[in-house]
This record gives structure tokens, sequence and C-alpha cells, in this order.
């Protein structure tokens, strides 16, 4: 395991179509980070999980979000009825512990086109 | 969202030079962390500050936590070409907060 990977890395969909995206984290984290990155802006905070459940909700992350970890493994984030708006890039992270000790792995992210 | 604001928002410097930017924010931070992000790819963590006036090093880079809490400073000397890309700054307010802010970002280019 060399890295946080996230498949796929990259979609077009058309306005109004669902889409999900998968993150597998480094296997010994614990914590797992969804972050959202405009283009020419830094990554926005979206959602974290340790292990299984699901701590921290962004109020970036609408009701057409949803993001799942339910084996504490790997991650899927859900968009439905997609907007153009949501064209961005999704970011997933990963830690050991807390971020006040501990780094935060990012994977090279899913890029999101809606047309 | 919040994005804490850093300076400048570009540089276009030649191989060799030193490079200095800035990263400020209004509200207090207990840990500072700056990342390198190259096209296409996710951030790449360079330096990690955790203490007031700290001041850290990672080969050619120094970062230095400020002692107001509300801002960081990065230095690159002797730049190379494999330094270009956008560096943002990140900032975490509270133990037991897992939320990063990250700055607008520095884009750096490397004039040949």
């Amino acid at each position: 395991d060399t890295g946080v990977s996230q498949d796929p890395r990259h979609k077009i969909t058309k306005r109004g179509q669902n889409v999900t995206f998968r993150c597998d984290p480094i296997s010994e984290h614990n914590r797992l980070y969804w972050y959202r990155q405009t283009l020419g802006q830094g990554p926005e905070f979206l959602t974290y999980f340790q292990n299984e459940a699901q701590l921290e909700k962004s109020r970036l992350l609408s009701d057409r979000f949803s993001a799942e970890r339910p084996k504490g493994s790997f991650s899927t984030l859900e968009i439905q009825r997609t907007e153009q708006g949501d064209s961005a890039m999704y970011l997933c992270a990963s830690s050991w512990g807390s971020l006040n000790t501990g780094e935060l792995f990012f994977g090279e992210g899913s890029r999101l086109t809606v047309l | 969202g919040q994005q804490l604001n850093q300076s400048p928002q570009s540089m276009f410097i030649q191989e060799g030079e030193d490079v200095s930017m800035n990263c400020t924010s209004s509200s207090i931070f207990n840990t500072w962390l700056w990342y390198k992000q190259d096209p296409g790819e996710g951030p790449v963590l360079l330096i990690a500050l955790y203490k007031a006036g700290e001041l850290t090093s990672n080969g050619r880079l120094t970062a230095q936590f400020g002692i107001t809490r509300k801002d960081s400073f990065l230095n690159i000397s002797a730049s190379i070409p494999s330094d270009v890309g956008i560096y943002f700054c990140a900032g975490l307010n509270n133990f037991g907060n897992e939320k990063l802010t990250f700055g607008t970002g520095t884009r750096l280019t490397i004039i040949p």
C-alpha cells in the first residue's frame, strides 16, 4: 500500500446525474477525510470519519451529498442530482490519530466536471 | 468556506533565488502546516509547526509559526525547477477539531 488511492480520477457527467467516488486510505489509518477544491482555491473541508463513524460534516455538504465508510476502511462520496457548481476536485485524505500530532496524507483526487 | 490569506498569490523567480511567502489569519491556530501541490495531484505535506514561535527546517525549506498564532511564513532557499507548484498553508485551530483550514495558495513559477 503506497498511499491513498481514489477512483475514478476523472468523471464527466450531465447535470442531474448521480456520481460516486471511492477512496481507499492508507491501510493502518483510522481517520479518513473528504475535501473539495475548486480551481484557484485551496481545499475546503467536507467531512471526516474515525473508523466507520462520521464525526463532522461541513455546511458545504448539502443534502445531495452523502459519504459513507461502512467497514472503517474504504469510503464513498455520492453526489445526487449533480449541478454545475459541483464541478471540482474531490480530495480524500487519511491519517493515524489526531491532526495535531499526525500527518494528513492526500490522494490524487477525483476531478468532477458537470456539463 | 473560510480560507486563510496567502501572499503573494504568484511568484516568478529565477532558478537559484530565495523565496518567501506568508499566510495570515484573523483567528488563532494551534497548528500550522505547509503543503505543496503539483498539477493534477493532491497536496503533499512539507513542514508541520506545533508551537508558537517555532522555526522548523526541511532541507531548503524553513517555516515559522508566528508568535501571535495568527500567521506563518515559508522560505525556500536556492530554488530549483522542481520547486514549481502551488504552496498552501493550512491551520488547525482547536484540539479535537480535525478540520484543516487552507490558504488561497501561492503559485511559484521558475523562469528559465
